[in-house]
């Protein structure tokens, strides 16, 4: 089974603009959730999507958003980029057969946001 | 506030010993734990994971102990090797609500070096 993708890897932008990355999960796998990490504030959840659906939401402001797309693919999206969004974006698949019970979380590659 | 740490950010051991990686935890609430590794330039691999249900569960060299009355985890790696070196991250649910794949909680970080 092909592992959890991100496109691109790498990326550079500067302040002001908005950037869009992308992240195939697992086959199979319903939900899909993206990370931030940093080297000062390490790998901190950003949200959690299911069924189309956003479903959790950590501690970030308006400016991070995602989707998700019938056939489980999902996107998140910056917008007004600051200098304190260069960070590497990792998204995680799982199957998440029902609520309540937690499964593993598998990580991709990860996308590299520098911006300038 | 609630957070997930570890005890000492390097650990170096000599290859072929074994390895104890150590992580605090605050959330009672939490009932999954994980242990991810992190290699250079690659996402966060999974390890090895355990539900508060468990004291202990064994994988091929690696072994998770959990401590739900002193609120700790602990990763051991038996018979080190060169390909072990890497970053460690334990990992928690517990903190967000709507079932299936809540956010995890991730610790700051442990980077394993394996000594020849």
């Amino acid at each position: 089974k092909a592992g959890v993708t991100q496109t691109p890897r790498y990326l550079i932008k500067t302040r002001g603009q908005q950037v869009t990355l992308s992240c195939s999960p697992i086959s199979g796998h319903r939900s899909v959730s993206w990370y931030q990490q940093t080297p000062g504030q390490g790998l901190q959840f950003l949200f959690e999507y299911f069924s189309e659906t956003q479903r959790n939401k950590g501690n970030f402001p308006g400016r991070f958003s995602g989707r998700q797309f019938s056939n489980s693919r999902s996107e998140m999206n910056v917008s007004t980029l600051e200098l304190g969004d260069s960070a590497l974006y990792l998204c995680a698949s799982s199957f998440s057969r029902t609520s309540g019970d937690t499964d593993t979380q598998y990580f991709g590659p990860g996308t590299r946001l520098t911006v300038l | 506030g609630e957070s997930v740490g570890l005890h000492l950010p390097t650990l170096s051991v000599q290859e072929g010993d074994n390895s104890i990686i150590n992580c605090a935890y605050s959330n009672s609430a939490s009932d999954y734990f994980i242990w991810y590794k992190q290699e250079s330039g690659k996402g966060p691999q999974f390890i090895i994971d355990i539900r508060s249900n468990m004291d202990k569960r064994q994988g091929q060299r690696v072994t998770v102990l959990l401590n739900k009355t002193v609120k700790h985890l602990s990763l051991q790696i038996a018979a080190t090797q060169p390909g072990d070196s890497a970053v460690y991250f334990c990992a928690e649910n517990g903190r967000y609500t709507g079932g299936g794949a809540d956010g995890l909680t991730f610790g700051k970080g442990t980077h394993l070096i394996i000594q020849p």
